[in-house]
């Protein structure tokens, strides 16, 4: 089993709608979650940050972590064509050396929001 | 502004020519890494610095050097590059949690 499992869609919707992102994992070591875009030719760049379990809301985004079943969602809502972009997950543990550096990357998945 | 930059952006080579990309950060970061992404294979990691002289294996580190002489700069070096490092390179520097990332070099080995 992967560390991190993510469908890498595609995923079309229409402008307006309410986007939800998931990802799964085994490590129960992880206790940091990230969400990152990604626009075409571009580097990701990180949208959300969790730690531990519960939400967190930034402003038409947000994230959720449920560390019992090991699943993180991004919900976006009243998503906008300049959405449109690869969505990665990202967890990391901490390690003996008390840093938590080391991320694991779910494969993305890849959200058109047409017009 | 706060960023990573990476030079060149693009780059199309031959087999066996050894080759620099370069990485840069300005926010003072102690903790750098460079990844690769392929298609379905997402973002792998290469090589991974905290610190000057301080480097370590990611993930894939085979065929791959790296060095960090100054904390700003962390290159990355294929000594004898091979089609099979045909690849989209992101080099990232990191707050603990947060991770910043350059714009990608895309490398083209023939």
């Amino acid at each position: 089993q992967k560390e991190v499992e993510q469908d890498p869609g595609p995923l079309s919707v229409p402008e307006g709608a309410i986007v939800s992102l998931n990802c799964t994992y085994s490590n129960s070591a992880f206790q940091y979650f990230m969400w990152y875009r990604q626009y075409s030719r571009k580097g990701p760049e990180l949208l959300m940050y969790t730690y531990s379990s519960g939400n967190k809301e930034d402003g038409r985004f947000t994230a959720q972590v449920d560390k019992s079943s090991k699943y993180i969602s991004l919900f976006i809502r009243d998503s906008q064509p300049s959405d449109s972009a690869t969505y990665l997950c990202a967890m990391s543990a901490m390690n003996s050396g008390g840093s938590n550096y080391k991320l694991t990357f779910g494969k993305g998945t890849l959200l058109t929001v047409n017009p | 502004e706060a960023q990573v930059t990476q030079n060149p952006r693009y780059l199309i080579t031959v087999t066996g020519k050894k080759l620099t990309v370069t990485c840069s950060q300005n926010m003072n970061h102690e903790y750098m890494s460079w990844y690769r992404q392929d298609p379905g294979l997402g973002l792998r990691q290469i090589y991974y610095s905290m610190n000057v002289e301080v480097t370590d294996k990611g993930d894939v580190p085979e065929g791959y050097k790296v060095s960090r002489k100054e904390k700003r700069n962390f290159p990355l070096i294929l000594e004898s590059p091979s089609p099979n490092q045909t690849s989209l390179y992101f080099c990232a520097s990191s707050t603990p949690g947060e991770q910043y990332f350059g714009p990608g070099t895309r490398l083209t080995v023939t």
